[in-house]
């Protein structure tokens, strides 16, 4: 069966440093990947997917995240993190005929001034 | 705009009560899902369909019930078999059919549901 890891429950950071949130999968075959971020007491937002080819994704907000089959890793990154990046954010990979969606624990980011 | 629309945004439910959550799209999906969200847990899928008038449960089924009677709506049920109900409630559709490419699920602003 598929699963998600993120290994940090919570992490901290200053405004305006770079930022990384890892994510582990496993999965027979190549997996739909995906992040999605959620302010508190909303929904999910995409940020980013990964189906195939490059394995350099951009997605929406400056963040990006890199496709690493050797490591099973689809790790999340930004450059210059920002007040309003506050939120937790879940890596996902979808697998099955209806393309369910299996989720990480979550990785909640605080942001210093 | 198009969207997925689910209500109430918060709701109570007394011991022994069944309540229904509701979950509308106007996105043209075929697929819809519900999962449960619980502090540190991540999401758990519940239910999913990805036609009208058939479903499948989910990771943790047992306390819920579910229908499609129409492609636009898949409303949730909490019965009182669910002994611990309290979470957030959240909807979702995409596409979902393998002969279609694939599109990701788009997420309501769910409901969070206590127990008095």
């Amino acid at each position: 069966a598929q699963s998600v890891t993120q290994p940090d429950i919570h992490i901290t950071v200053s405004e305006g440093a770079s930022l990384e949130l890892r994510c582990n999968y496993s999965y027979g075959a190549t997996p739909y990947l995906f992040w999605y971020v959620q302010s508190p007491g909303q929904g999910l937002q995409l940020l980013l997917k990964y189906f195939s080819g490059d394995t350099l994704v951009q997605g929406i907000k400056g963040f990006e995240a890199e496709f690493k089959r050797s490591q099973s890793s689809f790790n999340l990154r930004k450059p210059s993190v920002h007040w309003s990046d506050a939120a937790e954010y879940f890596c996902a990979v979808a697998s099955g005929s209806a393309r369910q969606l299996t989720f990480g624990s979550g990785t909640q980011l605080t942001v210093l001034p | 705009d198009g969207g997925i629309t689910q209500s109430p945004k918060y709701l109570f439910r007394k011991e022994g009560q069944n309540v229904t959550l509701s979950c509308e799209q106007n996105l043209n999906h075929d697929a819809m899902y519900w999962y449960r969200q619980d502090p540190g847990q991540g999401l758990r899928l519940i239910y999913y369909s990805q036609i009208v008038n058939d479903f499948q449960k989910g990771d943790i089924a047992e306390g819920y019930s579910v229908s499609r009677e129409k492609k636009e709506s898949f409303p949730l049920t909490v019965t009182s078999a669910q002994k611990n109900p309290t979470a957030f409630y959240l909807c979702a559709s995409s596409i979902g059919r393998l002969d279609r490419a694939y599109q990701p699920q788009h997420f309501g602003d769910g409901t969070r549901l206590s127990i008095l």
